[in-house]
């Protein structure tokens, strides 16, 4: 399968406990997205890579969120001290482009995310 | 919050009938884009319009766009049970890096047989 991967698909934390999500895109594409999305909501975008260079980040992305993709290719998106507001799908897409130039983002299953 | 307003937001119709789906947003936009979400599964892009398109076709899909009223429709034309779904309209901005998407709120479509 050449799509874009997540891994896991399913997470269940306690409250306080540290969790981590790992992306793998398409392999040619340079760009990679997170996006959050809760129940009955459209996702919420967090962030984007161009390569290894994180270019955008939301103001949802706390600072008990973080995210790298150290070698431009996969990337982990960490929830430090998770809360029960975290609970959601976190989605990852990728696309290619150079400069300015908008494409299409494939995206991922997805990982969700329940805290207790 | 998020810019895309989707109408309906939720909509039943039976196998066969046409579905519309609008979608309003507030800023100024390079593109946008639509996006189906079944349930348990991941999106799926179906079409992209510039800010310069006025109508695009895919298939049974059509899409609109009108800059002036900052807004979007979709049809799908002779709608079948597999085309049970949300839908999101998604606009990127005409200023920044043109890559931060911003996803409506969905409408909900149920296709019954």
């Amino acid at each position: 399968d050449t799509g874009v991967s997540q891994d896991p698909r399913h997470k269940i934390t306690k409250r306080g406990q540290n969790v981590t999500f790992r992306c793998d895109p398409i392999s040619e594409h340079n760009r990679l997205y997170w996006y959050r999305q809760t129940l009955g909501q459209g996702p919420e975008f967090l962030t984007y890579f161009q390569n290894e260079a994180q270019l955008e980040k939301s103001r949802l992305l706390s600072d008990r969120f973080s995210a790298e993709r150290p070698k431009g290719s996969f990337s982990t998106l960490e929830i430090q001290r998770t809360e029960q507001g975290d609970s959601a799908m976190y989605l990852c897409a990728s696309s290619y482009g150079v400069e300015r130039i908008y494409n299409e983002q494939f995206f991922g299953p997805g990982t969700r995310l329940t805290v207790l | 919050s998020q810019q895309g307003e989707e109408d309906p937001q939720a909509l039943s119709i039976q196998e066969g009938e046409n579905a519309t789906m609008n979608c309003s947003y507030k800023t100024s936009i390079n593109n946008l884009q639509w996006y189906r979400q079944n349930s348990g599964r991941g999106l799926v892009h179906l079409i992209l319009i510039r800010s310069n398109e006025r109508e695009k076709h895919s298939g049974r899909l059509r899409v609109t766009l009108d800059t002036s009223k900052k807004s979007s429709s979709l049809l799908i034309t002779a709608s079948r049970a597999a085309d049970t779904a949300s839908y999101f309209c998604a606009t990127v901005p005409l200023s920044g890096g043109y890559q931060k998407v911003t996803f409506g709120t969905g409408t909900k479509l149920q296709v019954i047989p």
